[in-house]
């Protein structure tokens, strides 16, 4: 079965403060992918990334990182510099291969404080 | 590119009446797309996986008599909400695959919230 974890229910920052959300997933399936999206107030999910198991390279795309490490099962996502407009709920989610059966965390709720 | 959109963004019906929600990808052929529902401060959980032409499949524990869907075209699909309960005021919100091959990436709607009374 597949599982995603995001143990961290609330976090606060202050702003310019940089910030970690953990992803920790579990899966049988040996080729998959890993999602982040955002979700603003507003409700519309928000894609962020994509990364399938093949690849762990980590990626950066402006203030935003990504670190996949396959031998902890971990998909974490930091933001550099945060910023009052990053304030969201971020998911995390794994999909199998063929891009069904998509499960999401139960989310990480950011605040970033002026 | 790759825009999906969504009709009524909330709706409020009354207990027992039935509710029709509209997902459409805009600027591309979708022959698979998702519905998912959100109830407050939680997470989303997959519905079911509409294939254009075919019957949905559903996810364990939802009732197909109840939430029909119908993917009656490459770009449209439709989640009606039968007999209406409180119980079912969600956030609810569709999904469309981009092309055909099974691993291109899945593009959300903005929602729809329902509210029961």
């Amino acid at each position: 079965a597949q599982k995603v974890t995001q143990a961290q229910t609330e976090i606060s920052v202050v702003e310019k403060e940089d910030v970690t959300l953990d992803c920790v997933y579990e899966t049988r399936d040996t080729t998959y992918y890993l999602f982040w999206y955002k979700q603003p107030p507003s409700g519309e999910l928000v894609f962020l990334i994509r990364r399938n198991s093949f690849d762990e390279q980590n990626e950066i795309s402006g203030r935003y990182s990504w670190n996949f490490q396959k031998s902890t099962s971990s998909f974490n996502f930091t933001i550099t510099a945060s910023q009052v407009v990053d304030s969201a709920v971020y998911f995390c989610a794994l999909s199998d291969y063929n891009n069904n059966d998509m499960r999401f965390g139960a989310g990480t709720r950011l605040t970033v404080k002026p | 590119g790759a825009v999906v959109s969504q009709h009524p963004s909330w709706v409020i019906c009354k207990s027992g009446t039935s509710v029709k929600i509209e997902c459409r990808s805009l600027d591309f052929q979708a022959t698979t797309m998702f519905w998912y529902r959100q109830f407050p401060k939680q997470s989303l959980m997959l519905m079911a996986t509409s294939n254009e032409g075919s019957k949905a499949t559903y996810e364990q524990g939802v009732e197909k008599d109840k939430f029909l869907i119908n993917h009656a075209s490459l770009t449209l699909s439709t989640l009606t909400v039968t007999s209406a309960h409180p119980e079912d005021s969600s956030f609810y919100i569709c999904s469309a695959r981009l092309g055909t091959s099974l691993t291109d990436t899945q593009y959300f709607g903005p929602g729809t919230r329902l509210t029961v009374l």
